[in-house]
């Protein structure tokens, strides 16, 4: 079965601290990976999309990382701008359509 | 420009009623999903659509639950005879077609959500 786990569920921070949130998936092939960015009361913002193990994307404070089983969302000297959920999701190569989402990391930033 | 608009962003209603939410894509973006994010949890797909294409209805919960899609553009996602664990955000994404070759998924832009409420 396909499927999403993100950890930790919910990661407290200092302003400056750098972190990696993690997540691991389980999928039938894979098209693509994806991260995005929640806040309270709105949509999921678009982040990265990676695609092969062994690519990296940046944006920002944020830089993604992709294996063959997990996917990392690294933040360098984070700001309190940055505290939201974070989402990762895949698409499997069985499916056109269907995006299977994780639960989210809850990220606070404290100045 | 403008992006993905939902309404109503708020809808309480009570048990066994009928909801109708309303999904506004983004101008000349052919696919549409629906999703639900329960309190604390990802979200679930429910529909798709691309295009004049069948939908993939292989999320939808239930038989109460039924979508469709008008000129390709607006959607309306319609609950029946509603029960209190519908209670949910209901989000909405459009994105471009799917592309070929590597770039094959375009990224999504999702609404603010309805909050629906099942007293």
């Amino acid at each position: 079965e396909d499927q999403v786990t993100q950890s930790p569920e919910a990661l407290r921070l200092q302003e400056g601290e750098s972190s990696s949130l993690n997540c691991s998936y389980t999928v039938s092939g894979l098209r693509g990976l994806f991260w995005y960015r929640q806040d309270p009361g709105k949509g999921p913002e678009f982040l990265f999309t990676l695609y092969s193990a062994g690519e990296e994307k940046e944006k920002e404070r944020l830089k993604a990382t992709l294996t063959k089983k997990e996917s990392f969302l690294h933040i360098t000297a984070p700001k309190p701008e940055d505290s939201a959920t974070y989402l990762c999701a895949v698409q499997p190569y069985s499916s056109a359509s269907k995006i299977i989402f994780g639960s989210g990391t809850r990220l606070s930033i404290r100045p | 420009g403008a992006g993905v608009s939902q309404s109503p962003s708020n809808k309480v209603t009570e048990k066994g009623k009928d909801v109708e939410l309303r999904c506004d894509p983004i101008s000349g973006h052919t696919a549409l999903y629906w999703y639900r994010q329960s309190l604390g949890q990802g979200l679930e797909f429910l529909i798709y659509f691309q295009g004049n294409s069948a939908p993939d209805k292989s999320g939808l919960p239930s038989d109460r639950f039924s979508a469709e899609r008008t000129g390709g553009s607006v959607s309306t996602l319609t609950i029946q005879r509603t029960q209190q664990e519908d209670s949910a955000v209901y989000l909405c994404a459009s994105s471009l077609k799917e592309a070929s070759g590597r770039a094959f998924y375009n990224e999504q832009f999702f609404g603010p959500g309805t909050r629906l409420t099942v007293l």
